[in-house]
């Protein structure tokens, strides 16, 4: 089993629309989520970050972490075409080092 | 301005040669890390360090080396050890260590490309 899991994709959704990522660890001992943008060809940069359960807003993003549950999402309002990229999460293992999932492609269609 | 500077860009390797990846930081961080990325794939961790003279083996270590004899170098060498080094290589630096949060915010360079020809 993978330590964070992604649904590759590709998510297809249309322009004004709300896309919706997940993610799922399997580390319990995780405190710390992360999702990570990476346009093609480019390298990853962080747009949100999250430690406690509930739901943090930040502009059109909102990331939401279900500690119980393992699972950890990503909801983009108003998707606009400059969205489209791959999301990485990662959670933080240990106080040490990061582990990724394998991204979700986001393509927004407008 | 302030960030992570990789080089090369490219790089074409003929197998069996080491060759040598270059990160230099400037955000006077503590902690580095080297990422390999295959195509449609994640991050893995290759190796990380969080001072000076002193450095962790990652996931997949095997086939690579790295130094950090200063605080703001961190160079990975993929040696001929590796049998498919054939991708996109990502150093990363983070400022805090041992705390809550304090790893995950990590500042990434453009990015090494390396094709074993």
């Amino acid at each position: 089993q993978k330590e964070v899991e992604q649904n590759s994709g590709p998510l297809s959704v249309p322009e004004g629309a709300i896309a919706s990522l997940n993610c799922t660890y399997s580390d319990r001992g995780s405190q710390s989520f992360f999702w990570y943008r990476q346009y093609s060809g480019k390298s990853p940069e962080l747009i949100m970050s999250i430690y406690s359960n509930g739901d943090k807003e930040d502009g059109r993003f909102t990331a939401q972490l279900n500690k119980a549950s393992q699972y950890v999402s990503l909801l983009i309002r108003d998707s606009q075409p400059s969205d489209s990229a791959t999301y990485l999460c990662a959670a933080e293992q240990g106080a040490q080092k990061l582990v990724f999932g394998q991204g979700t492609r986001l393509t927004i269609n407008p | 301005d302030g960030g992570i500077t990789q080089s090369p860009k490219y790089l074409f390797r003929k197998e069996g040669q080491n060759v040598t990846l270059s990160c230099e930081q400037n955000l006077n961080h503590d902690a580095m890390y080297w990422y390999r990325q295959d195509p449609g794939q994640g991050l893995r961790l290759i190796y990380y360090s969080q001072i000076v003279n002193d450095f962790q083996k990652g996931d997949i270590a095997e086939g690579y080396s790295v130094s950090r004899e200063k605080k703001e170098s961190f160079p990975l060498t993929v040696t001929s050890a590796q049998k498919n080094p054939t991708a996109f290589y990502l150093c990363a630096s983070s400022r805090h260590v041992g705390q809550p949060s304090g790893t995950g915010e990590l500042f990434f360079g453009e990015g090494s490309r390396l094709t074993v020809l």
